[in-house]
């Protein structure tokens, strides 16, 4: 069965600080897609980022990074310079296909990310 | 583009009492996904649907439904409620082809007494 953990419950770091959101993932699939998705305090998830298991290339997008190995089953994403407008819960999900294309999301457990002033 | 739009955005209901939330789907999406969000559980997958058809479902009992319209606005049911089932009810919507990214909705926070 898939799997997605984060071991990182809580993180609470100073603005400016570099941060790592760690994610280990574990499937039978060959073909696979990881995902980032935020989730402010108003409860809607919002989408960050999708890697497909054939692309092990990293991406930055600003502030943001996502390191993903498939030989290690990781997909850690690291924000720089953190600012309070970061704080939020982080999901990593891994998606699980069925029949005819249908789709379900195997989500972690999130890690609560607190960034003071 | 309007995004997910979820209704009602905060319900209160009683134990044995049913309930019915409504999820409007980016235009263009045809798939809608439902998930519950607890704190013991974290989210969890509830049912899927596309052109009107369920095409997967999670491990929930058969208090739990739902229904898509013909116009991809999906509703989904939760009947003789628990006090398990307080949670944040999420639907996600995406084109419906193979492989592609979900679009969450502001979600629904039942809480049921």
């Amino acid at each position: 069965a898939q799997k997605v953990t984060q071991a990182q419950t809580e993180i609470s770091v100073v603005e400016k600080e570099d941060v790592t959101l760690d994610c280990v993932y574990e499937t039978r699939d060959t073909t696979y897609y990881l995902f980032w998705y935020k989730q402010p305090p108003s409860g809607e998830l919002v989408f960050l980022i999708r890697r497909n298991s054939f692309d092990e290339q990293n991406e930055i997008s600003g502030r943001y990074s996502w390191n993903f190995q498939k030989s290690t089953s990781s997909f850690n994403f690291t924000i720089t310079a953190s600012q309070v407008v970061d704080s939020a819960v982080y999901f990593c999900a891994l998606s699980e296909f069925g029949i005819q294309g249908a789709q379900k999301l195997v989500f972690g457990q999130g890690t609560r990310l607190t960034i003071n002033p | 583009k309007a995004g997910v739009t979820q209704t009602p955005r905060y319900l209160i209901k009683t134990r044995g009492q049913q309930v019915t939330l409504s999820c409007s789907p980016i235009s263009g999406h045809r798939s809608v996904s439902w998930y519950q969000q607890t704190p013991g559980q974290g989210l969890q997958f509830l049912f899927e649907y596309f052109s009107e058809t369920q095409r997967n479902k999670g491990n929930f009992p058969g208090r739990f439904s739902g229904r898509q319209f013909s116009n991809s606005r999906s509703e989904m049911n939760v009947s003789t409620l628990e006090l398990g089932d307080s949670a944040l009810y999420l639907c996600a919507t995406s084109p419906g082809g193979v492989r592609e990214t979900q679009y969450f909705g502001p979600g629904t926070r039942l809480l049921v007494l």
